[in-house]
């Protein structure tokens, strides 16, 4: 199994802000997912990050409104960049032990509100 | 794109019943997994379904996979108060995607 710490558990932020929400794994794993959950909704992949190498954006998602860091195989930063209310919602990291062929293991979450 | 269909999207049943989630996908898959969601936290597997294997069980859990009509269903029998969850079903797609589905919202009540 992975250990997944993610903080901040949650925040209130002002609109026009910015909020970096931090994923620590408790071992080396090659890929980390990002995915946002709106509320009442199911995840959305926001893109996948790799150490050593820009993250991989999905379709609507974009390096400006969301910047990825991957400075090693043990964490990786999400920045929501000047947020608005829309942007509310529960960001999960996520990692896979074997990617495709075993289960993944996420984060607590961090539960984002835009005032 | 969500590719996962599920119903119900909520379903509420007394405590001791069983409780059964239907999951429907589009494309082909390597295996069809379930997570389950307390109150907006983390998502928490559950179990993991192959594409050649028809049905798994895991305590109280009973899955089935039918490729043919791509469709899935999560079984959880003698439902208890701490069942109460979201469960979400899961597919593989592209480059080691994961691919949610919408989602049951399960109220077990006491």
């Amino acid at each position: 199994s992975a250990v997944i710490s993610q903080k901040p558990s949650r925040d209130i932020c002002q609109r026009g802000t910015s909020l970096t929400i931090q994923c620590q794994v408790d071992s080396q794993v090659t890929m980390m997912f990002w995915y946002r959950q709106q509320p009442g909704q199911s995840l959305t992949l926001i893109a996948t990050a790799n150490q050593g190498s820009e993250a991989t954006y999905e379709s609507g998602f974009v390096i400006d409104k969301f910047p990825i860091s991957r400075p090693n195989l043990t964490f990786s930063t999400l920045t929501v960049s000047n947020m608005s209310p829309e942007d509310s919602s529960i960001y999960l990291c996520s990692v896979e032990r074997e990617p495709m062929n075993t289960e993944a293991f996420f984060g607590q979450g961090t539960r984002l509100t835009v005032v | 794109s969500q590719q996962g269909e599920e119903d119900p999207q909520a379903l509420s049943i007394q405590e001791g019943e069983n409780a059964t989630m239907n999951c429907s996908y589009k494309t082909s898959i390597n295996n069809l997994q379930w997570y389950r969601q307390n109150s907006g936290r983390g998502l928490v597997h559950l179990i993991l379904i192959r594409s050649n294997e028809r049905e798994k069980h895991s305590g109280r859990l009973r899955v089935t996979l039918d490729t043919s009509k791509k469709s899935s269903s999560l079984l959880i029998t003698a439902s208890r108060a701490a069942d109460t969850a979201s469960y979400f079903c899961a597919t593989v797609q592209g480059a080691q995607k994961l691919v949610f589905g919408q989602g049951t919202r399960l109220t077990i009540n006491p």
